[in-house]
């Protein structure tokens, strides 16, 4: 079956440590694969976006890496703040996905991050 | 621009009766979907609208019904509500839902609880 697996163990960091959270999927071959960050009581929101062919992605401080023989995305927020505290979701959609097909972008369950000062 | 709007953002309801999750979008976009997300489950798909006048069955359909008012609106119903269906639930919308490089736009939540 199709999974796709983040640690469900809370990560803690130190403020000004890198924080790496992990992504692995099993019988995908995405295409894409997007990350997402929750809040507390608040619906999730787009970070980034990777494609295949990228083998590496940044905006401000946030990595994101791709690998797909590994199977496996890697989210790297540097210099991290406490702010930065919140539960990081990994999605992708099947390798064919469209209107015909139907819509399954497909969430991870995520990983919370907790950095302090 | 709101966003992605939905209501209530709280209800409680007593197994069996019904109710209506309204959600309302401002972005013009094309798709959109309606998700629950219980502890250690993740979010799960209930239904989504391609486009206007389109619904598809998601992952967890059971128990629900969802009707696409027009382009900005998506309401879901609960027929006779159960404890089971005791969750947050979250609208989303995006431009052109199912292109693989669409993202999503997601509401701020509506927390039910069936008694």
């Amino acid at each position: 079956s199709q999974k796709i697996e983040q640690n469900s163990e809370a990560l803690n960091i130190q403020e000004g440590k890198t924080a790496t959270l992990t992504c692995n999927y099993t019988n995908y071959s995405p295409a894409y694969l997007q990350w997402y960050r929750q809040d507390p009581g608040r619906g999730p929101v787009f970070l980034l976006l990777i494609r295949e062919n990228e083998k590496e992605k940044r905006k401000e401080r946030l990595k994101v890496t791709f690998d797909t023989t590994l199977k496996q995305s890697l989210f790297h927020i540097t210099a991290s703040q406490p702010a930065d505290s919140a539960t990081y979701l990994c999605a992708l959609y099947p390798r064919g996905a469209n209107s015909n097909s139907g819509y399954a972008l497909n969430f991870g369950k995520g990983t919370s991050l907790l950095v302090t000062p | 621009n709101a966003g992605v709007t939905q209501t209530p953002k709280f209800q409680v309801l007593k197994t069996g009766q019904s109710m209506t999750l309204q959600c309302a979008q401002d972005m013009n976009h094309n798709s959109m979907y309606w998700y629950r997300q219980d502890p250690g489950m993740g979010l799960r798909l209930i239904y989504y609208s391609a486009s206007e006048g389109t619904t598809d069955k998601g992952e967890v359909p059971n128990g629900y019904n969802v009707s696409r008012l027009n382009k900005r609106e998506f309401s879901l119903r609960l027929e006779s509500a159960a404890p089971s269906q005791t969750s947050v639930y979250f609208c989303a919308s995006s431009t052109s839902g199912g292109h693989s490089t669409d993202t999503q736009y997601f509401g701020p939540g509506t927390r039910l609880t069936v008694l």
